[in-house]
């Protein structure tokens, strides 16, 4: 079973804030954030293991909460750059922990 | 360029052909996977090898799907008797890792984009 990702879309004015959710019904090992471009692969952000913590560069941040199987990734001062389709993915003990299942994406349009 | 490369990357077939996709893992990662995505949707877990050993199958891949990794360098994935449920973008990551749990970030190629009439 997949996570679910909220909202499924946000447009942004240059220079706002977003934040993107990710709900497991499993217990997690980790969580993985990535954003894909149209027409282009995904590309890795970030990745948060368990134990609460909270990564983050430049002005993307995400945090995870484990006991919840909650992820939320935060943009804040939005760039031009950030449009594209964020998708968080989850490794469980179900699949030993070795492959992400990846939730429907949420795309975020940046615009000027 | 060192990275995941996918060929080809775009391949048209008629419902019944056989088709077959490449992936070329970066050099030193012993770990691949294949997902399919489909427009508007999350890549989906097709797949995964760890060295030339599958260790995991989706258990929604029909058989008319294999894949292999011999000698645990470049994978195939071949479809037969496709579908027009075929038609979708296969996305081939690979990492590297040795624990039991994914801490590795996946480098995605570009992908094959399938289309079956």
């Amino acid at each position: 079973q997949q996570p679910v990702q909220s909202p499924q879309a946000v447009i942004l004015r240059e220079g706002e804030d977003a934040v993107i959710n990710c709900s497991s019904s499993k217990a997690l090992y980790s969580v993985h954030w990535y954003r894909q471009k149209h027409g282009e692969a995904p590309v890795f952000l970030m990745i948060l293991l368990k134990g609460g913590e909270q990564k983050g560069h430049d002005k993307i941040s995400a945090s995870f909460n484990e006991k919840k199987q909650q992820s939320s990734l935060y943009l804040t001062a939005s760039q031009l750059s950030y449009s594209g389709t964020y998708f968080c993915g989850t490794a469980d003990p179900t699949n030993a922990g070795n492959m992400l299942t990846f939730g429907g994406g949420t795309r975020l349009m940046v615009k000027p | 360029d060192t990275g995941v490369s996918q060929n080809p990357r775009h391949k048209i077939t008629k419902r019944g052909q056989n088709v077959t996709f490449r992936c070329d893992p970066i050099s030193e990662h012993n770990r691949l996977y294949w997902y399919r995505q489909t427009l508007g949707q999350g890549p989906e877990f097709l797949t995964y090898f760890q060295n030339e050993a599958q260790l995991e199958k989706s258990r929604l891949l029909s058989d008319r799907f294999s894949a292999e990794r011999p000698k645990g360098s470049f994978s195939t994935l071949e479809i037969q008797r496709t579908e027009q449920g075929d038609s979708a973008m296969y996305l081939c990551a690979s990492s590297f890792g040795t624990g039991t749990v994914l801490t590795g970030e996946l480098f995605f190629g570009e992908g094959s984009r399938l289309t079956v009439l």
